[in-house]
């Protein structure tokens, strides 16, 4: 029933490690994301990917590599961890990428977080 | 640049009319959305303007005016589940970039 999942919910670690958070869409949808909501509850999007491709690439660092087998699937994967990647990662697909009828709409339905902590 | 710029918190009272402004500059524009994002869940989703006008539903209206680069969010009838923070975001001329603005935390007192 689960229509944006993410593991794991809750990933503690010690800096310098490397890491993977999973993500899976149920609905369908063509486009997903990774955001990042920091401490002060920012939502920043960091990738978005449509299709298996990468349409957007924010100011991330190279650190951060997005990985989408399918386009149900979109995987973030982390190197040498830092103590300032400590937030909360949230998945989230949407079920156009640009233009429908004129207007572009794109309703996101999110995972339900991961909550990574760097230690 | 692009900025969404939205109050901090706000107070209203249970039964009460609470407006939440949002106020957004970005590179092009596609459209304005608001979520609400209960402590330690994600976002859902609230409304979409994107033409000038009221969106009304239910309890919830949103209002944009493009000219102005602005938007409201309108809560009626506040009820206790309704404290939550609320998220302003636009979507960019490509129709792909949400830009979130910080969000409003919202308190709704008995």
């Amino acid at each position: 029933d689960t229509a944006v999942s993410q593991t794991p919910k809750y990933l503690v670690t010690q800096m310098g490690n490397d890491k993977s958070i999973k993500c899976e869409q149920n609905l369908g949808h063509d486009t997903m994301y990774w955001y990042k909501q920091d401490s002060k509850k920012f939502l920043k999007i960091m990738f978005s990917y449509n299709n298996k491709e990468l349409i957007i690439n924010e100011t991330v660092p190279n650190r951060f590599s997005p990985k989408s087998p399918d386009k149900a699937h979109l995987n973030l994967h982390i190197n040498s961890l830092e103590l300032g990647d400590s937030a909360v990662y949230f998945c989230a697909s949407s079920p156009y990428s640009g233009r429908a009828a004129g207007f572009s709409y794109n309703e996101q339905f999110f995972g339900p977080g991961t909550r990574l902590t760097v230690l | 640049g692009q900025n969404i710029d939205q109050p901090t918190e706000m107070t209203a009272t249970e039964g009460a009319i609470v407006q939440i402004n949002c106020t957004y500059q970005t590179s092009g524009f596609n459209g304005l959305f608001w979520y609400q994002q209960h402590a330690g869940e994600a976002p859902t989703f609230l409304s979409y303007n994107v033409l000038d006008g009221l969106e009304e539903k239910g309890r919830f209206s949103s209002f944009l005016s493009r000219s102005k680069g602005y938007s409201y969010l309108l809560l009626k009838e506040l009820q206790m589940k309704d404290s939550a923070s609320y998220l302003c975001a636009a979507l960019d001329n490509y129709g792909q970039n949400f830009v979130f603005g910080p969000g409003t935390r919202l308190s709704v007192l008995p």
